[in-house]
C-alpha cells in the first residue's frame, strides 16, 4: 500500500520567515495530494491541495509543489504569522471509489513572535 | 453545502464499558465515510471506511467495530473499552462521485478510558 513520509516532525521559525514541510510517497499511482492544518484540540482542515497534472499551486501565503518523478511534494508558507502555528498533515490518495488517503505523521509548526 | 456532525464531543468511560460514537453527514448522498483515531500528539490512524450502506472495511484489528445503518450515518462502537482506546476520534467523509478524494472531518470526539 501507499506509504507517506513527512519531514520534519517539528519546525520552529521566527515570525515573518518561511516554513517548508516535505512529504514523499511510494505509490506512483497516487494522484491527489492535500494538506491539512490542525489547531490544538480541533479537527484537521484542508488548506490547499494539488493534483498530479499540476506542478505548483499557490493560495496567498501558501503554496504546494509536486515532483511526480521524485514522488515528493512540499508545503511552503511565506511570511509566517503566529496563527500559522499548528500541526500540518500531508496526504496522498488514488482517485478510486474508496477514496482512502494515506496521511503523513504530521509536522508541528511553531511561529515565534 | 455539506456538513458533518459527530457526538458526543467528549466522554469519560471506565475500562470494560461499551462505546457508541455517532456521525451524520448532511447535504450530500452516498458519501464515503471514515473513522480515524488520533492518539495524543500523534498522526491520523484510519480505523474503518465505508463506501455504502452496510459496507464496512476495517484497517486495523482491534476491539472496535463500525456500522452504517443509513446512507449518511456512521457509528463507531465497542463492547468493552480498553485503556488504549483513549484518543481523539474523528469521523470524516468524502464525495465518492467526485474525483480528488478531499476528506472533510467532523469536530471530533475526545474519549478518555479510565
Amino acid at each position: 500500500g501507499e506509504n507517506v513520509e513527512q519531514h520534519p516532525s517539528t519546525l520552529s521559525v521566527q515570525e515573518g520567515d518561511s516554513a517548508v514541510i516535505k512529504c514523499t510517497y511510494s505509490d506512483s499511482a497516487s494522484n491527489y495530494f492535500p494538506w491539512y492544518k490542525q489547531e490544538l484540540g480541533k479537527r484537521p482542515q484542508l488548506i490547499i491541495d494539488i493534483r498530479s497534472n499540476v506542478g505548483e499551486k499557490k493560495d496567498q501565503r501558501i503554496a504546494v509543489t509536486l515532483n511526480k518523478t521524485a514522488k515528493h511534494f512540499s508545503l511552503h508558507i511565506t511570511e509566517t504569522q503566529p496563527e500559522d502555528s499548528a500541526v500540518y498533515f500531508c496526504a496522498a490518495s488514488i482517485n478510486t471509489n474508496a477514496g482512502k488517503s494515506t496521511f503523513g505523521d504530521g509536522t508541528t509548526l511553531t511561529v515565534k513572535p | 453545502s455539506q456538513t458533518i456532525h459527530q457526538w458526543p464531543a467528549t466522554l469519560v468511560q471506565p475500562v470494560g464499558s461499551p462505546l457508541s460514537l455517532e456521525c451524520t453527514v448532511e447535504g450530500t448522498s452516498n458519501p464515503n465515510l471514515y473513522w480515524y483515531r488520533q492518539a495524543a500528539g500523534r498522526g491520523l490512524q484510519l480505523l474503518f471506511y465505508s463506501v455504502g450502506i452496510g459496507q464496512i472495511s476495517s484497517e486495523v484489528p482491534q476491539n472496535l467495530s463500525a456500522s452504517r445503518p443509513q446512507d449518511r450515518q456512521f457509528i463507531l462502537s465497542s463492547k468493552k473499552l480498553l485503556l488504549s482506546d483513549s484518543g481523539f476520534y474523528l469521523c470524516a467523509w468524502s464525495a465518492s462521485w467526485r474525483g480528488g478524494n478531499t476528506i472533510y472531518f467532523g469536530e471530533g470526539s475526545w474519549l478518555t478510558v479510565v
